[in-house]
């Protein structure tokens, strides 16, 4: 069984699409997140999300949207996309809480090309 | 603000031979540390983390760490490298609570020998 699952693994669009990322975990997680990895392998968080409520909203253009219908799912909209938004971006679950010992799930990621 | 600094950007050894990778984290509280390892084209998957108790800590695959509060570090080691560890390695502070983001270094890129 996947724990966090992504769709789709891949994603290559043209320039000025809109397009979607969806987010699926299986753990019961309580706080789910969106990474975006660049070309140089460097990771970033985007947002943060605990129980559907949106904690962590790190300087990322408004082009792009969050969305979580419910806590075991996170989905990610990108309007007008733009050449420099090509880059894998990860889905991450976590457990929070006194108890939690902090560790994020990650999914397989979703390589984004925009031509 | 946490940050995680990883020296070196590519390592090489030969398969068998020892390993250690450097982590440096700068947070002004106790520390939850972590190291993940992401082969080419796969995501990101959990070696170990150090949240308190014993600073050595052991992972999967033959893995440890050791937190070392005095130097700010948490380094990687393995005895003897085998071909499949041959990845990508990164490693992230977090904070306790676990709904804090996780702070990434740059990462470590492992090239084993034959």
């Amino acid at each position: 069984d996947t724990a966090v699952s992504q769709t789709p693994k891949y994603l290559v669009t043209q320039m000025g699409n809109d397009k979607s990322i969806k987010c699926e975990q299986n753990l019961g997680h309580d706080t789910m997140y969106w990474y975006k990895q660049d070309s140089k392998k460097f990771l970033k968080i985007m947002f943060s999300y605990n129980n559907k409520e949106l904690i962590i909203n790190e300087t990322v253009p408004n082009r792009f949207s969050p969305k979580s219908p419910d806590k075991a799912h996170l989905n990610l909209h990108i309007n007008s996309l733009e050449l420099g938004d090509s880059a894998v971006y990860f889905c991450a679950s976590s457990h929070a809480g006194p108890s939690s010992t902090g560790e994020a799930f990650f999914g397989q990621g979703t390589r984004l090309t925009v031509v | 603000a946490q940050s995680v600094t990883q020296p070196d950007i590519h390592i090489t050894v030969s398969e068998g031979a020892s390993l250690e990778l450097r982590c440096n984290y700068s947070y002004g509280a106790t520390p939850y540390l972590f190291w993940y390892v992401q082969s080419p084209g796969q995501g990101l998957q959990l070696l170990l983390k150090y949240f308190s108790g014993d600073t050595l800590v052991q992972g999967i695959k033959g893995f440890e760490a050791e937190f070392k509060r005095s130097q700010s570090s948490f380094n990687l080691r393995k005895p003897s490298v085998h071909w499949s560890d041959a990845a990508e390695y990164f490693c992230a502070v977090g904070a306790k609570g676990g709904s804090e983001k996780l702070v990434f270094g740059k990462g470590t890129k492992l090239t084993v020998n034959p």
